[in-house]
């Protein structure tokens, strides 16, 4: 299975600061990359699919980048809403394997 | 607009298996690939597998062949998920999603397994 290793595990950051998730996989996955969003209590929600589209209805301040095995999560104005735990998940390849999370809290 | 509505809790004894399901509306439930994600407390998540609810194919994650089986109902568009054999490590928050990329996701099932 591919392992995704994702980096810092927690982060703490100001509103209106840049913020950058990273996502390491343990072999190249050719771009199919994607970010969920996940707050308390609640569903995960789809970001960015395929390491650069951003889904539906989802803010220009998320934004996503990489190629092979490195991987990456921008939100370019952190705001108050923005807290949460973000996971990415790999579909290059069965079983699809998620990241363990990075929790994202407001300084 | 598309939801997933899934069943609610369940508190189960170890060896037992649960059925637990994800009722689909808002799309044409037989055009897109349902997944099953499991997320334990404190955990990541695991995917578990998914169907095709159009001909009933299916596809496992290893780990949880002989644990997992999925079916779908066309007639009442819902997806279910039964869990054989429970135990412990059983218990967690189980998670219905709509295709790939994960567009659209269940409202979660928490299962508990004690005695």
């Amino acid at each position: 299975d591919i392992q995704m290793t994702q980096s810092p595990s927690f982060l703490s950051a100001s509103v209106g600061e840049r913020v950058t998730l990273s996502c390491k996989a343990s072999q190249n996955i050719n771009k199919y990359l994607d970010w969920y969003q996940q707050k308390l209590g609640e569903a995960p929600k789809l970001l960015i699919y395929n390491t650069n589209n951003l889904h539906t209805g989802i803010p220009s301040r998320f934004s996503g980048s990489g190629s092979g095995t490195d991987y990456t999560l921008t939100i370019s104005s952190l705001q108050p809403e923005d807290v949460a735990t973000y996971f990415c998940l790999q579909r290059n390849s069965w079983p699809r394997t998620f990241g363990s999370g990075t929790k994202l809290e407001i300084k | 607009q598309v939801q997933l509505q899934q069943s609610g809790a369940e508190l189960v004894k170890p060896g037992s298996s649960v059925k637990i399901s994800c009722k689909a509306s808002g799309y044409t439930f037989t055009s897109y690939d349902m997944h099953w994600i499991k997320q334990q407390p404190g955990n990541g998540l695991e995917w578990i597998g998914w169907i095709y609810p159009g001909n009933g194919n299916t596809k496992y994650n290893q780990k949880f062949n002989g644990k997992a089986t999925l079916t779908a109902d066309k007639s009442s568009s819902t997806a279910y998920m039964q869990l054989s054999s429970l135990t412990s490590e059983d218990s967690a928050v189980y998670f219905c999603a709509r295709r790939q990329p994960l567009d659209y996701w269940g409202q979660g099932v928490m299962v508990t397994v004690s005695s």
